[in-house]
Protein backbone atom coordinates (compact mmCIF):
# COMPACT_ATOMS: atom_id res chain seq x y z
CA UNK A 1 0.00 0.00 0.00
CA UNK A 2 1.60 3.28 -1.03
CA UNK A 3 1.80 5.53 1.91
CA UNK A 4 1.36 9.51 2.41
CA UNK A 5 3.13 10.84 -0.95
CA UNK A 6 3.88 14.84 -1.10
CA UNK A 7 5.62 17.08 -3.72
CA UNK A 8 8.16 18.77 -3.76
CA UNK A 9 10.32 17.37 -1.35
CA UNK A 10 12.79 20.40 -1.14
CA UNK A 11 11.86 24.08 -2.26
CA UNK A 12 13.93 26.46 -2.38
CA UNK A 13 12.08 30.82 -3.30
CA UNK A 14 13.14 34.10 -2.75
CA UNK A 15 10.99 35.83 -0.20
CA UNK A 16 7.33 37.80 -1.84
CA UNK A 17 7.15 34.61 -4.37
CA UNK A 18 4.05 32.00 -4.05
CA UNK A 19 4.80 28.20 -3.56
CA UNK A 20 2.27 25.29 -3.27
CA UNK A 21 2.78 22.16 -2.18
CA UNK A 22 0.95 18.82 -3.03
CA UNK A 23 -0.05 15.37 -0.82
CA UNK A 24 -1.91 12.80 -1.76
CA UNK A 25 -2.85 10.38 0.64
CA UNK A 26 -3.14 6.62 1.75
CA UNK A 27 -6.37 5.58 -0.67
CA UNK A 28 -9.33 5.42 1.78
CA UNK A 29 -8.54 7.87 4.36
CA UNK A 30 -10.73 10.54 4.81
CA UNK A 31 -8.93 12.75 7.61
CA UNK A 32 -5.94 14.89 5.78
CA UNK A 33 -3.74 16.60 7.62
CA UNK A 34 -1.37 19.80 6.98
CA UNK A 35 1.47 20.12 9.94
CA UNK A 36 4.28 22.78 10.29
CA UNK A 37 7.02 21.60 11.46
CA UNK A 38 9.81 23.98 12.29
CA UNK A 39 13.71 23.15 12.81
CA UNK A 40 13.78 21.79 16.30
CA UNK A 41 10.14 21.60 17.31
CA UNK A 42 7.42 19.20 16.89
CA UNK A 43 4.70 19.49 14.51
CA UNK A 44 1.73 22.16 14.81
CA UNK A 45 -1.49 21.68 13.01
CA UNK A 46 -2.14 23.96 10.50
CA UNK A 47 -6.23 22.94 9.42
CA UNK A 48 -7.52 19.32 9.02
CA UNK A 49 -9.75 18.15 6.66
CA UNK A 50 -12.68 15.47 6.86
CA UNK A 51 -13.20 14.76 3.08
CA UNK A 52 -13.50 17.83 1.02
CA UNK A 53 -14.49 19.69 4.24
CA UNK A 54 -11.82 21.65 5.99
CA UNK A 55 -13.40 21.30 9.99
CA UNK A 56 -10.11 22.86 12.00
CA UNK A 57 -8.38 25.73 10.27
CA UNK A 58 -8.02 27.68 13.03
CA UNK A 59 -4.17 27.63 13.34
CA UNK A 60 -3.76 28.57 9.61
CA UNK A 61 -2.66 32.47 9.04
CA UNK A 62 -5.41 33.05 6.60
CA UNK A 63 -3.59 36.49 4.85
CA UNK A 64 -0.77 34.11 3.04
CA UNK A 65 -2.04 30.35 3.55
CA UNK A 66 -4.15 29.00 1.67
CA UNK A 67 -5.49 25.38 1.41
CA UNK A 68 -7.92 23.11 -0.57
CA UNK A 69 -9.15 19.74 -1.00
CA UNK A 70 -11.71 20.13 -3.64
CA UNK A 71 -12.55 16.28 -4.77
CA UNK A 72 -11.75 14.76 -0.92
CA UNK A 73 -8.66 13.30 -1.41
CA UNK A 74 -5.83 15.21 -2.68
CA UNK A 75 -4.88 18.62 -1.34
CA UNK A 76 -2.81 21.42 -2.20
CA UNK A 77 -1.36 23.86 0.32
CA UNK A 78 -0.14 27.53 -0.80
CA UNK A 79 1.59 30.12 0.14
CA UNK A 80 1.34 33.81 -0.91
CA UNK A 81 3.33 35.53 -0.59
CA UNK A 82 5.78 33.59 0.78
CA UNK A 83 8.24 35.46 3.88
CA UNK A 84 11.26 34.49 5.29
CA UNK A 85 9.91 33.07 8.61
CA UNK A 86 7.70 30.73 6.67
CA UNK A 87 11.05 28.20 6.10
CA UNK A 88 10.22 25.31 7.25
CA UNK A 89 9.06 21.64 6.71
CA UNK A 90 5.63 21.40 6.07
CA UNK A 91 4.22 17.75 6.59
CA UNK A 92 0.85 16.34 5.70
CA UNK A 93 -0.59 13.22 7.06
CA UNK A 94 -3.79 11.77 6.67
CA UNK A 95 -5.68 8.72 9.06
CA UNK A 96 -8.97 6.09 8.29
CA UNK A 97 -10.75 7.96 10.88
CA UNK A 98 -10.71 10.68 13.37
CA UNK A 99 -11.03 8.52 16.37
CA UNK A 100 -7.73 6.69 17.11
CA UNK A 101 -5.08 9.86 16.53
CA UNK A 102 -2.74 6.93 14.37
CA UNK A 103 -1.81 9.87 11.64
CA UNK A 104 0.54 8.54 8.89
CA UNK A 105 2.90 11.31 7.52
CA UNK A 106 4.10 12.16 4.57
CA UNK A 107 8.19 12.85 4.59
CA UNK A 108 7.30 16.65 4.28
CA UNK A 109 8.07 19.42 1.86
CA UNK A 110 10.84 21.48 2.77
CA UNK A 111 10.93 24.99 2.16
CA UNK A 112 13.91 27.93 2.40
CA UNK A 113 12.64 31.16 1.58
CA UNK A 114 15.77 33.48 0.59
CA UNK B 1 -4.61 24.55 27.62
CA UNK B 2 -2.81 21.32 26.20
CA UNK B 3 1.02 20.96 26.54
CA UNK B 4 3.70 18.33 26.31
CA UNK B 5 6.85 18.64 27.85
CA UNK B 6 10.21 17.27 26.44
CA UNK B 7 12.89 18.43 29.06
CA UNK B 8 15.76 15.89 27.54
CA UNK B 9 16.85 17.66 24.16
CA UNK B 10 19.20 15.52 22.88
CA UNK B 11 20.18 12.24 24.70
CA UNK B 12 23.02 10.12 23.50
CA UNK B 13 24.25 6.73 24.68
CA UNK B 14 26.26 3.50 23.26
CA UNK B 15 24.72 0.79 21.23
CA UNK B 16 23.45 -2.15 23.43
CA UNK B 17 22.35 0.73 26.89
CA UNK B 18 18.80 1.21 27.70
CA UNK B 19 17.52 4.72 27.84
CA UNK B 20 14.04 6.39 28.88
CA UNK B 21 12.89 9.42 26.76
CA UNK B 22 10.94 11.19 29.41
CA UNK B 23 7.24 12.79 28.87
CA UNK B 24 5.04 15.39 30.91
CA UNK B 25 1.61 16.97 29.53
CA UNK B 26 -0.55 19.13 31.10
CA UNK B 27 -4.22 18.84 30.19
CA UNK B 28 -7.59 19.28 31.58
CA UNK B 29 -9.56 17.34 30.31
CA UNK B 30 -10.12 13.79 32.32
CA UNK B 31 -10.32 11.93 28.96
CA UNK B 32 -7.28 11.74 26.79
CA UNK B 33 -5.08 10.40 24.35
CA UNK B 34 -0.95 9.88 24.34
CA UNK B 35 1.19 9.18 21.97
CA UNK B 36 4.79 8.19 21.03
CA UNK B 37 6.07 9.39 17.71
CA UNK B 38 9.89 8.08 15.56
CA UNK B 39 10.85 10.71 13.18
CA UNK B 40 14.09 9.00 11.69
CA UNK B 41 16.29 11.03 9.28
CA UNK B 42 14.01 10.48 6.31
CA UNK B 43 11.47 12.77 7.75
CA UNK B 44 8.28 10.82 7.63
CA UNK B 45 6.84 10.35 11.02
CA UNK B 46 6.13 7.06 12.51
CA UNK B 47 3.52 6.31 15.21
CA UNK B 48 4.51 4.06 17.81
CA UNK B 49 1.41 4.10 20.24
CA UNK B 50 -1.50 5.31 21.64
CA UNK B 51 -2.71 4.91 25.12
CA UNK B 52 -6.49 5.85 26.67
CA UNK B 53 -6.08 8.01 29.88
CA UNK B 54 -8.33 5.28 31.87
CA UNK B 55 -5.89 2.59 30.97
CA UNK B 56 -2.82 3.11 33.32
CA UNK B 57 -1.06 -0.32 32.59
CA UNK B 58 2.73 -0.28 31.08
CA UNK B 59 3.11 -1.60 27.97
CA UNK B 60 5.32 -3.44 26.38
CA UNK B 61 6.35 -4.26 22.66
CA UNK B 62 9.80 -6.04 21.93
CA UNK B 63 12.75 -3.92 23.22
CA UNK B 64 10.33 -0.59 23.46
CA UNK B 65 8.05 -0.44 26.81
CA UNK B 66 5.86 2.74 28.16
CA UNK B 67 5.17 3.95 31.60
CA UNK B 68 2.05 5.87 32.13
CA UNK B 69 1.52 6.97 35.32
CA UNK B 70 -1.51 9.82 35.88
CA UNK B 71 -0.01 10.91 39.21
CA UNK B 72 2.75 12.29 37.75
CA UNK B 73 1.29 13.10 34.50
CA UNK B 74 4.31 11.33 32.63
CA UNK B 75 4.15 8.84 29.73
CA UNK B 76 8.10 7.93 29.88
CA UNK B 77 9.11 5.55 26.80
CA UNK B 78 12.28 3.34 27.24
CA UNK B 79 14.01 1.43 24.75
CA UNK B 80 15.93 -1.61 26.21
CA UNK B 81 19.64 -2.75 24.26
CA UNK B 82 19.03 0.22 22.43
CA UNK B 83 20.68 -0.44 18.67
CA UNK B 84 22.06 2.35 16.07
CA UNK B 85 18.66 2.15 14.00
CA UNK B 86 16.74 3.79 17.16
CA UNK B 87 18.36 6.81 16.27
CA UNK B 88 15.63 9.30 15.15
CA UNK B 89 13.85 12.19 17.36
CA UNK B 90 10.86 10.96 19.24
CA UNK B 91 7.94 12.92 20.02
CA UNK B 92 4.99 12.75 23.02
CA UNK B 93 2.05 13.69 21.79
CA UNK B 94 -1.66 14.41 23.52
CA UNK B 95 -4.81 14.87 22.39
CA UNK B 96 -8.51 15.41 23.80
CA UNK B 97 -10.33 11.79 23.77
CA UNK B 98 -13.00 12.87 21.43
CA UNK B 99 -11.81 12.20 17.97
CA UNK B 100 -8.41 13.05 18.58
CA UNK B 101 -8.58 15.61 16.27
CA UNK B 102 -6.52 18.31 17.59
CA UNK B 103 -3.07 16.17 18.54
CA UNK B 104 -0.23 18.56 20.38
CA UNK B 105 3.25 17.45 19.80
CA UNK B 106 6.03 17.85 22.23
CA UNK B 107 9.51 19.79 20.92
CA UNK B 108 10.75 16.17 20.84
CA UNK B 109 14.06 14.01 22.19
CA UNK B 110 17.13 13.60 19.67
CA UNK B 111 18.18 10.00 20.54
CA UNK B 112 21.62 9.25 19.32
CA UNK B 113 22.92 5.81 19.48
CA UNK B 114 26.51 5.22 19.20
CA UNK B 115 28.14 2.15 17.96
Amino acid sequence: EAGVVQSPRYKIIEKKQPVAFWCNPISGHNTLYWYLQNLGQGPELLIRYENEEAVDDSQLPKDRFSAERLKGVDSTLKIQPAELGDSAVYLCASSPSINTGELFFGEGSRLTVL
Amino acid sequence: AQKVTQAQTEISVVEKEDVTLDCVYETRDTTYYLFWYKQPPSGELVFLIRRNSFDEQNEISGRYSWNFQKSTSSFNFTITASQVVDSAVYFCALSEAKGASKIIFGSGTRLSIRP
